[in-house]
């Protein structure tokens, strides 16, 4: 199973863009790459899903490279209900692959 | 979207009984459930996955005779910690995914939280 890479943690303010990226440098030919929200004492919420290049839902944008080594996920002009735990998850979308959970960034929005 | 309810969300109990979770997908059937376990400040650790009239999936280093799995039915899975102690004291999550068309994005209950005393 691929395994990937985030920063720990970021710091943003009210109203910015904030870009959070994932590294998976073993990433398969099936797999796809899915990103969670996760709030204190609250289930992972899913947030969007690619394959490649650039996928746009109400929430957020991803975007991915040619290689696929790596994503980013895109979220538009954040507010304090953004701060969370994002996670970057890498699977074989056509089969019931288990999800092993990395770090996760902890995203902070100030005021 | 697909909904996957989890009951209780919070539960006590003294050092030595049993606890049971369930885990049901609302709107959709699931051939496979997922449990995880989460520690405070932590990530999610997969546990188990649940097949739908089979024996579950336990991860290394997760005792299949602790955390009983059953999943009876395409909407229903449970998940039994027996004999708890209080470092069973955890988040449990569980997950389920509607599989259709191609889609392997699981949904994830509310969460229960154990508190073994």
């Amino acid at each position: 199973l691929a395994k990937t890479t985030q920063p720990i943690s970021m710091d943003s303010y009210e109203g910015q863009e904030v870009n959070i990226t994932c590294s998976h440098n073993n990433i398969a030919t099936n797999d796809y790459i899915t990103w969670y929200q996760q709030f204190p004492s609250q289930g992972p919420r899913f947030i969007i899903q690619g394959y490649k290049t650039k996928v746009t839902n109400e929430v957020a944008s991803l975007f991915i490279p040619a290689d696929r080594k790596s994503s980013t996920l895109s979220l538009p002009r954040v507010s304090l209900s953004d701060t969370a735990v994002y996670y970057c998850l890498v699977g074989d979308r056509n089969n019931f692959n288990k999800f092993y959970f990395g770090s996760g960034t902890k995203l902070n929005v100030k005021p | 979207g697909a909904v996957v309810s989890q009951h209780p969300s919070w539960v006590i109990c003294k050092s030595g009984t049993s606890v049971k979770i369930e885990c049901r997908s609302l709107d959709f059937q699931a051939t496979t459930m997922f449990w995880y376990r989460q520690f405070p400040k932590q990530s999610l650790m997969l546990m188990a996955t649940s097949n739908e009239g089979s024996k579950a999936t336990y991860e290394q280093g997760v005792e299949k005779d602790k955390f009983l799995i059953n999943h009876a039915s395409l909407t229903l899975s449970t998940l039994t910690v027996t004999s708890a102690h209080p470092e069973d004291s955890s988040f449990y999550i569980c997950s389920a995914s509607p599989g259709t068309g191609g889609k392997n994005i699981q949904y994830f209950g509310a969460g229960t939280r154990l508190s073994v005393l």
